[in-house]
């Protein structure tokens, strides 16, 4: 079975510092990964994904990911973090099951930003 | 385009009780699938709608249970509500053909046990 690992559950960085959370992921297949923010009391929002080609994958708000086959990682960065990005962040591995779509989750990691 | 919602957006009950969730997918979007949110377990998923057909069921007891509507709006019910019941519940919506689809989220339903 797929799983997804954040080892960070809480990092703290300061405004315009730069960033980068990490994700491990097993899953047999090449993978279809996304890196999702959630802020208090809202739901998810898809910050950017890869399904194949360039492994270098740019989404919105900033954020970049590279997916590194041979290590089996999908780590997020940004070169500048923003009060505003304050929030937590979740990757995630999609699956095809019985012409089905699910996604498995990593444990999160919550990021703080000093001002 | 108007996004995926959800209704009602908080919820009370005490255990128990019964509660039934609804989902409104982007139009268009086919697929519903619920996860459920919680602090101890994370996000874990529960059942995938198609076309009013479940396609794909998490590990959950069978106190939790959904059906989709033909106009792919979909419910969940959980019964006999238990304190650990209390979570976040999201809804996501997509285009739901065979190949892996990008899954929209809903804002989720908090409910609450007491």
């Amino acid at each position: 079975a797929q799983s997804v690992t954040q080892p960070d559950i809480h990092i703290t960085v300061s405004e315009g510092a730069s960033l980068e959370l990490r994700c491990n992921y097993s899953y047999g297949a090449t993978p279809y990964l996304f890196w999702y923010v959630q802020s208090p009391g809202q739901g998810l929002q898809l910050l950017l994904k890869y399904f194949s080609g360039d492994t270098l994958v740019q989404g919105i708000k900033g954020f970049e990911a590279e997916f590194k086959r041979s290590q089996s990682s999908f780590n997020l960065r940004k070169p500048s973090v923003h009060w505003s990005d304050a929030a937590e962040y979740f990757c995630a591995v999609g699956e095809t099951l019985d012409a089905g779509n699910m996604l498995t989750f990593g444990g999160g990691t919550r990021l703080m930003v000093k001002p | 385009k108007a996004g995926v919602t959800q209704t009602p957006r908080y919820l009370i009950k005490t255990r128990g009780q019964q509660v039934t969730l609804s989902c409104s997918p982007i139009s268009g979007h086919r697929s519903v699938s619920w996860y459920q949110q919680t602090p101890g377990q994370g996000l874990q998923f529960l059942f995938e709608y198609f076309s009013e057909t479940q396609r794909n069921k998490g590990n959950f007891p069978g106190r939790f249970s959904g059906r989709q509507f033909s106009n792919s709006r979909s419910e969940m019910n959980v019964s006999t509500l238990e304190l650990g019941d209390s979570a976040l519940y999201l809804c996501a919506s997509s285009l739901g053909s065979r190949s892996y689809n990008e899954q929209f989220f809903g804002p989720g339903t908090r409910l609450t046990v007491l």
